[in-house]
């Protein structure tokens, strides 16, 4: 069935640095991902979004490619802030469809330090 | 824009109880779902329900009943609160267009 691996569970960096989220997939559809944000008992909000193959999207400050020869969705940024501390999700839509249910990952809680 | 509210924002029971969390959406969406949240288990998809009166099983239904009451609401029962459980219960709904809405939370704790 489809699933989504997020293998790092916790990053912590300095403010300044870039940072990259790993996200991988597997699906028999074609693949719909997404980045959800979470910060601190806040609702989960959507931050990107992507089914095209090898186009870069960005919202924020934050960019992500989806590389379907490698199943692979990564969240990067060239310069953390303080404000980016949060949880964040990579998420699948079910059966490759925008109107799917979504599996989401793990999670990956990344803490910036001045 | 809308909202979701999610009532009670923190519910402690009993082991054994039934309780219930209720989510309302004013975005007018047909699709609204019931997650849950615990540390270092990403959300999982308990139910979802794709208009009023659907209801949707998801990874997680065991243990769980949930109600679409009308368009607007989704009502998700605890049938049989465990002892020690903890868990944040998140609800969201979608227009169809991909993007899911959540609301802030139910955090629950059973004593």
């Amino acid at each position: 069935g489809d699933s989504v691996t997020q293998t790092e569970g916790l990053v912590t960096l300095t403010k300044g640095l870039p940072v990259m989220l790993n996200c991988t997939y597997q699906t028999t559809y074609s693949p719909f991902l997404f980045w959800y944000v979470q910060h601190l008992n806040e609702a989960p909000k959507l931050l990107l979004k992507s089914s095209t193959d090898n186009k870069r999207t960005e919202h924020q400050g934050f960019y992500a490619t989806l590389h379907k020869s490698s199943s692979s969705f990564h969240l990067q940024k060239s310069s953390v802030q303080l404000s980016d501390s949060a949880l964040y999700f990579c998420a699948l839509s079910d059966g490759g469809s925008a109107l799917g249910r979504l599996h989401f990952g793990a999670g990956t809680q990344l803490i910036v330090i001045p | 824009g809308g909202i979701i509210t999610q009532t009670p924002k923190f519910l402690i029971g009993q082991e054994g109880q039934k309780l219930t969390l209720k989510c309302q959406q004013n975005f007018n969406h047909d699709t609204m779902y019931w997650y849950r949240q615990d540390s270092g288990k990403g959300l999982r998809l308990i139910y979802y329900s794709i208009t009023e009166n659907d209801l949707q099983k998801g990874d997680l239904s065991e243990g769980y009943d949930a109600s679409r009451e009308k368009k607007s609401s989704f009502s998700l029962t605890v049938t049989s609160a465990q002892k020690n459980e903890m868990a944040v219960f998140l609800c969201a709904s979608s227009n169809g267009e991909a993007e899911q809405f959540f609301g802030p939370g139910t955090r629950l704790t059973v004593l």
